[in-house]
């Protein structure tokens, strides 16, 4: 099993750039997890979805970050227009359903000068 | 200019020492909660869970505790090693929900 997949594992962009972040879960989990870790705020969940639908997305900063699942074995989280406060390392975990084998990625790395 | 990031809490141990790390949870609905180690660059990694129905689990070199009456769940680690420096973060959950919710971290240096 390879994990969850992220990528690009670093990204650097320039203030008002778009910015696409992609994740690949396990095999067979149905709940996807997107998280932003800072040193200020720590882990934070952004949003979360359940078989492909999105179920709790209050963790969402603003209307600026966006985030879909077409399918079971992929997702993305969209930054439109970057910020530089918008730096941080950006998580993917999937899980079974519900806390299940809960399995985060090595994580995006977002750099925005 | 640059944000002052938060000083994680530190726990310094010698090798071979046991560690003992702690985290008070807030919800009281929460059922179910795991710890966490990341390493520099990784993600999280699962280390261990426990159910609110127990009180202790045991892993391997690992012990998890919780006391549902005061909110306060902790870890143990017997014999630490220098591969055991990283931060630990515990999470709380429910079954009405999946997700998360994760604690502050503490770091765990351990001098050889």
């Amino acid at each position: 099993d390879a994990g969850v997949i992220q990528s690009p594992r670093h990204e650097v962009t320039e203030m008002g750039q778009e910015v696409t972040l992609r994740c690949k879960p396990i095999s067979g989990h149905n709940s996807l997890f997107w998280y932003r870790q800072t040193m200020m705020r720590g882990l934070e969940l952004l949003i979360y979805f359940n078989n492909n639908v999105p179920i709790d997305d209050s963790g969402m900063p603003e209307d600026r970050f966006s985030a879909k699942m077409p399918n079971a074995s992929f997702s993305t989280l969209k930054i439109q227009p970057s910020e530089p406060r918008d730096s941080a390392v950006y998580f993917c975990a999937s899980s079974l359903g519900g806390s299940q084998g809960y399995t985060f990625g090595s994580g995006t790395r977002l750099t925005v000068v | 200019g640059e944000s002052v990031g938060l000083h994680l809490p530190t726990l310094s141990v010698q090798e071979g020492d046991n560690s003992i790390i702690n985290c008070a949870y807030s919800n009281s609905a929460s059922d179910y909660f795991i710890w966490y180690k990341q390493e520099s660059g990784k993600g999280p990694q699962f280390i261990i869970d426990i159910r609110s129905n127990m009180d202790k689990r045991q892993g391997q070199r690992v012990t998890v505790l919780l006391n549902k009456t005061v909110k306060h769940l902790s870890l143990q680690i017997a014999a630490t090693q220098p591969g055991d420096s990283a931060v630990y973060f515990c999470a709380e959950a429910s079954n009405q929900g999946g997700k998360l919710i994760f604690g502050q971290g503490t770091e765990l240096s351990v001098k050889p």
